[in-house]
């Protein structure tokens, strides 16, 4: 059960597009769709943005997408604008029933 | 409008226990899978465990198995951490999270309950 590697830190500036990797294993995100992602502002509780991998909650901007190639999920956040600024967390279903984070990636709008 | 209000949290020396408590409004609960997820200060989301709908079924991350007791009571809507031989690195915010029933996502958290383990 070891967490999922994301970039520590990514930065752009607004209007341009960035994106965040995720990478696991066969036994998480290479070996199940429910991948899901979380932006989390500074003071507040994790907002799901992404799941399955791509899909995104109503009311989620259509500037959010997700993808996935093997053990590997993205995401790509486009136009980016400055309420954007926040931590950003993946999360993939993983063997034995749980589920595994990554670390995290700050995202620091220019 | 689903609510998730934990309580139980504090303060307590490496080696003892404490048991959270999450109490649920708003939805279904007996019909949803249930979590625990914690976050030290300042650092990123961890995954501490889960419990299924019925109770019988339940997960844990490593770091907390056979320490960590998840349970739950559907006639009181409420969602149990029992934490025992507490840690240092215990120490963390703890959510208790709702996931969409059959969809494999959280879609719901609490506002956290602070644990600090500490001498």
């Amino acid at each position: 059960q070891s967490a999922l590697t994301q970039p520590a830190s990514v930065s752009g500036s607004p209007g341009q597009s960035i994106t965040i990797s995720c990478t696991g294993t066969s036994s998480d995100v290479g070996g199940y769709n429910h991948v899901c992602w979380y932006q989390q502002c500074p003071g507040k509780g994790p907002k799901l943005i992404i799941y399955e991998g791509y899909e995104r909650p109503s009311g989620v901007s259509n500037r959010f997408s997700g993808s996935k190639s093997g053990n590997t999920a993205s995401l790509t956040i486009s136009g980016l604008q400055t309420e954007d600024e926040a931590d950003y967390y993946c999360c993939s279903f993983a063997s034995g029933g749980t589920w595994v984070f990554g670390g995290g990636t700050k995202l620091t709008v220019l | 409008e689903v609510q998730l209000v934990e309580s139980g949290g504090g303060l307590v020396q490496p080696g003892g226990s404490l048991r959270l408590s999450c109490s649920a409004s708003g939805f279904s609960f007996s019909s949803h899978v249930m979590h625990w997820v914690r976050q030290a200060p300042g650092k990123g989301l961890e995954y501490v465990s889960t419990i299924r709908t019925g109770g019988r079924s339940t997960s844990y991350a490593d770091s907390v198995k056979d320490r960590f007791t998840i349970s739950r009571d559907d006639s009181k809507d409420t969602v149990y951490l029992q934490m025992s031989s507490l840690r240092v690195e215990d120490t963390a915010v703890y959510y208790c999270v709702k996931e969409l029933s059959g969809a494999y996502r959280f879609d719901s958290w609490g506002q956290g309950t602070l644990v600090t383990v500490s001498s």
